[in-house]
Parts: structure tokens; C-alpha cells; sequence
């Protein structure tokens, strides 16, 4: 079983409506990063957490340490939102190597 | 600010062949990072490095080896290139394991 799994793999959406991308992990964190990668593969971070909430635009995002879960949601959706959207757990024992990537939620808005 | 300067963006090897892949930042961060994707899987992490002169293997290290003689520079090498290194290199790096992660363009490899 992977530690960090999202959900779902993928997603299609219409212009304009909300989007929740999950992620759930299965060991102790110290903070938890959502990315976007571009459909030309560049990676861009969103966010970093490790607790509460954080807006930034029309994205937020969550964490909920006990219940080992974070979400990612979008607002007022628009095609150019079409990405991968990775979640990646740094590990609480704080070595450099362990971030942990998730596979990725494949987004698409359609206009 | 230029940020993480990944080259090349695209290559393709011979079996056998040996390269080097460039990482270069400006913002003096002292965590520099190699991972690779492969299709359908999470980032994996090659090497890292906290500081000029120190490296350490992650997670997938077999084929790869990597030199931090300053704090600007963390290149990759591949000696006798295998199909099996096929894959997308990004180079990233962070100020601190605490801090937000900077990421390459990426370096798409093919091993023929």
C-alpha cells in the first residue's frame, strides 16, 4: 500500500464548477505539499502545510492531521486549471530524502 | 530570478552512453533534490544534498551519482545508460525541509 494515495486518478469537470482532489496518507507528517504540474511537465508548488487551512486565489486547501487527510479544492473552475495535481507528505522524522509523492490527480475542465 | 535551471530538457542515449544532467539555482538554498517520474507513479528521489560537499542517496540511486561542489550547482550524472533510466529528471530544491520546494523544468530522457 502506497503512504500517500489521492483520489480520484481522474477528473473531468465543466467550466465553473468546484473540485475536491483527496489525499490520504498512512504515517506521521510534519507538513504536507500540494503541486501542479503544467501538461508541458514543469512543477509548480501550491501549497505547504501542517495545519487548518490555507487560500491562495481561487485554490484551498486543507489538512486534517488526526484523520491523516488533506484536500484540494477549486473554485469557479476554468481549463486553464487543467493539470496534474500531485500531493507530497514530508515525513515527520525530518530527513531531507523523505518526501513522499502521491501518483497524481489527472484535472481537466472543459469550457 | 532565474529560480531552478534544468539542462537539457530532452535527450536521447545509447545504451551504454554516459551524460551529465545540469541543476542550477540562485536563491542560495542549501537543499537540493533529484527525483524521477515515471508514468502513472509518485516522484521518486535519486539523491539529495543538504550543503555543498554533502550528498546522500534516496530512494533510487542504483546508475545515478551526483557532486555538490557548490551551493549552486548539483549535477546528475548516468553512467552506462540502461533502458530502465528512461524517464523525466527533475532537479528541485528548498531552503530547508521545512520550507516550500522549487522545481525544474524537467529533463525528459529516452535510453534506446
Amino acid at each position: 500500500k502506497n503512504e500517500v494515495e489521492q483520489s480520484p486518478q481522474n477528473l473531468t469537470a465543466q467550466e465553473g464548477e468546484f473540485i475536491t482532489i483527496n489525499c490520504s496518507y498512512s504515517v506521521g507528517i510534519s507538513a504536507l505539499h500540494w503541486l501542479q504540474q503544467h501538461p508541458g511537465g514543469g512543477i509548480v508548488s501550491l501549497f505547504m502545510l501542517s495545519s487548518g487551512k490555507k487560500k491562495h486565489g481561487r485554490l484551498i486547501a486543507t489538512i486534517n492531521i488526526q484523520e491523516k487527510h488533506s484536500s484540494l479544492h477549486i473554485t469557479a473552475s476554468h481549463p486553464r486549471d487543467s493539470a496534474v495535481y500531485i500531493c507530497a507528505v514530508l515525513l515527520s522524522s525530518g530527513s531531507a530524502r523523505q518526501l513522499t509523492f502521491g501518483s497524481g490527480t489527472q484535472l481537466t475542465v472543459l469550457p | 530570478n532565474a529560480g531552478v535551471t534544468q539542462t537539457p530538457k530532452f535527450r536521447i542515449l545509447k545504451i551504454g552512453q554516459s551524460m551529465t544532467l545540469q541543476c542550477a539555482q540562485d536563491m542560495n538554498h542549501n537543499y537540493m533534490y533529484w527525483y524521477r517520474q515515471d508514468p502513472g507513479m509518485g516522484l521518486k528521489l535519486i539523491y539529495y544534498s543538504v550543503g555543498a560537499g554533502i550528498t546522500d542517496k534516496g530512494e533510487v540511486p542504483n546508475g545515478y551519482n551526483v557532486s555538490r561542489s557548490t551551493t549552486e550547482d548539483f549535477p546528475l550524472r548516468l553512467e552506462l545508460a540502461a533502458p530502465s533510466q528512461t524517464s523525466v529528471y527533475f532537479c528541485a530544491s528548498s531552503y530547508s525541509t521545512g520550507s516550500g520546494y522549487t522545481f525544474g523544468s524537467g529533463t525528459r530522457l529516452t535510453v534506446v
